[in-house]
């Protein structure tokens, strides 16, 4: 089966940055991506890393290391409607999302 | 971007009866569609993989014919809950593939979901 681990929970302010880590162990790796989702709605895309490094993208960016089986997610210059959960998902080698648990994260003022 | 759309959005129903969700691609082609269900505060977790004109692979653990699920076309997959029970209760999410995208060929697009309540 597949292993994907992420915090449970975070909190930050309202402006500050928030690093968000994923661990994976799987079987087969063919892409990691980052979804947002908040209460009640689907996820929606964030970002996709299949190669070593970091992908920016505005205030938020990714980060994959293949070697070590680690991603993360980079939300910058944190706003009130970030507060939300954000779902770590590793393609396999079946192609099949294998999803974390997801972080939710809180965004205070 | 891709649109998925799903209707129903919500659904309550009577223990013992059967329900219907749609799951349709808008603006794109999907041979591939996914069906996903996520109880609260977990994630989610993928039920069946849709193959338009053919049988859909389950998971591990899902019962097929309790989760029928039928790919008719490039632009519509079903999901048909039979016989309901309360335990079956949960947000099913369906999802279509892409391919040749910016992102890469593997990028999913997930549908707004459909909130069940068995009663």
């Amino acid at each position: 089966g597949q292993n994907i681990d992420q915090p449970t929970e975070m909190t930050a302010t309202e402006g500050a940055i928030v690093q968000i880590n994923c661990t994976y162990q799987t079987s087969g790796f063919n892409g990691l991506f980052w979804y947002q989702q908040h209460a009640g709605e689907a996820p929606t895309f964030l970002s996709y890393n299949v190669l070593d490094g970091l992908e920016e993208k505005g205030r938020f960016s990714s980060f994959l290391s293949r070697s070590k089986g680690y991603s993360y997610l980079l939300l910058k210059e944190l706003q009130m409607k970030d507060s939300a959960s954000y779902l770590c998902a590793v393609l396999a080698n079946d192609y099949k999302l294998s999803f974390g648990a997801g972080t939710t994260v809180t965004v205070r003022a | 971007g891709a649109v998925v759309s799903q209707h129903p959005s919500w659904v309550i129903c009577k223990s013992g009866t059967s329900v219907k969700i749609e799951c349709r691609s808008l603006d794109f082609q999907a041979t591939t569609m996914f069906w996903y269900r996520q109880f609260p505060k977990q994630s989610l977790m993928l039920m069946a993989t849709s193959n338009e004109g053919s049988k859909a692979t389950y998971e591990q653990g899902v019962e097929k014919d309790k989760f029928l699920i039928n790919h008719a076309s490039l632009t519509l997959s079903t999901l048909t809950v039979t016989s309901a029970h309360p335990e079956d209760s949960s947000f099913y999410i369906c999802s279509a593939r892409t391919s040749g995208s910016s992102v890469g060929l593997e990028e999913q697009y997930f549908g707004p979901g459909t909130r069940l309540t068995v009663t």
